[in-house]
C-alpha cells in the first residue's frame, strides 16, 4: 500500500519570504498523480498543484512549484512571495493511476503553515 | 457553478445513534468519494460511488455505508456511533473524463458525545 510522510508538523514564513514544504512517498508503481491540497480554517480542501508522475517537468501554479524527485520518491511544495492569506494546513496526497480504477487518495498528516506579517 | 455541497454544516449526536451526512457533486461529476479526517490527521477514504454502485472501499467498518441516487448525489450512513467516530466527513467529486483530480466539499464536523 502507498504511504505519504510530511515530516514538518508545523512551518512558519515572514510575508514575502519563500518557503518550502515537505512530502516523501512510498509507492512500487511507477506512473502515479501527486497533489498538494491546501485546508484553510473554512476547512474546504482546496487543490493547490498537481504533478503527474509521467512528467519530468516541475509543475508550476503561479507562486507555487513543486520540486519533484521521483527516483527519491520527494515532492516538495515551495510557495513564493508568501501572504498571509497562504496560512493553512498543507496536505501532500498519492493517487494511483486511472486505468486501476477510480483510485482514491491517500493522503499524508499534514504541514500547519503560519505566515508573520 | 456550484461547487461540492455538504449538510448539514455540523452534527451533534449520541453514541448509539445512527447519523446520514448528504453530498451534493459538483456539476457534471458523477463520481463520488467519501473521506473521514479525525483532528490533526489528513483525510482517510471511507468508499467511493460511481453508477450508484460503491466502486471501492477502504478500511472501515460495515457500520459506514453509502448510497448514491440518479442525480449522482450521495449519502453516508453511520450506525451505532462511537465516540471515535467524531471527525470531518469529507466529500469529493470527480468529472468522468478528468479523474485524476477530486474537487472537495467543505465537510460535515460530527462531534459523537
Amino acid at each position: 500500500a502507498q504511504t505519504v510522510t510530511q515530516s514538518q508538523p508545523e512551518m512558519s514564513v515572514q510575508e514575502a519570504e519563500t518557503v518550502t514544504l515537505s512530502c516523501t512517498y512510498d509507492t512500487s508503481e511507477s506512473d502515479y498523480y501527486l497533489f498538494w491540497y491546501k485546508q484553510p480554517p473554512s476547512r474546504q480542501m482546496i487543490l493547490v498543484i498537481r504533478q503527474e508522475a509521467y512528467k519530468q517537468q516541475n509543475a508550476t501554479e503561479n507562486r507555487f512549484s513543486v520540486n519533484f524527485q521521483k527516483a527519491a520518491k520527494s515532492f516538495s511544495l515551495k510557495i513564493s512571495d508568501s501572504q498571509l492569506g497562504d496560512a493553512a494546513m498543507y496536505f501532500c496526497a498519492y493517487r494511483s493511476p486511472f486505468f486501476t480504477g477510480n483510485t482514491p487518495l491517500v493522503f499524508g498528516k499534514g504541514t500547519r503553515l503560519s505566515v508573520i506579517a | 457553478d456550484a461547487g461540492v455541497t455538504q449538510s448539514p454544516t455540523h452534527l451533534i449526536k449520541t453514541r448509539g445513534q445512527q447519523v446520514t451526512l448528504r453530498c451534493s457533486p459538483k456539476s457534471g461529476h458523477d463520481t463520488v468519494s467519501w473521506y473521514q479526517q479525525a483532528l490533526g490527521q489528513g483525510p482517510q477514504f471511507i468508499f467511493q460511488y460511481y453508477e450508484e454502485e460503491e466502486r471501492q472501499r477502504g478500511n472501515f467498518p460495515d457500520r459506514f455505508s453509502g448510497h448514491q441516487f440518479p442525480n449522482y448525489s450521495s449519502e453516508l450512513n453511520v450506525n451505532a456511533l462511537l465516540l471515535g467516530d467524531s471527525a470531518l466527513y469529507l466529500c469529493a467529486s470527480s468529472p468522468p473524463d478528468n479523474t485524476d483530480t477530486q474537487y472537495f466539499g467543505p465537510g460535515t464536523r460530527l462531534t459523537v458525545l
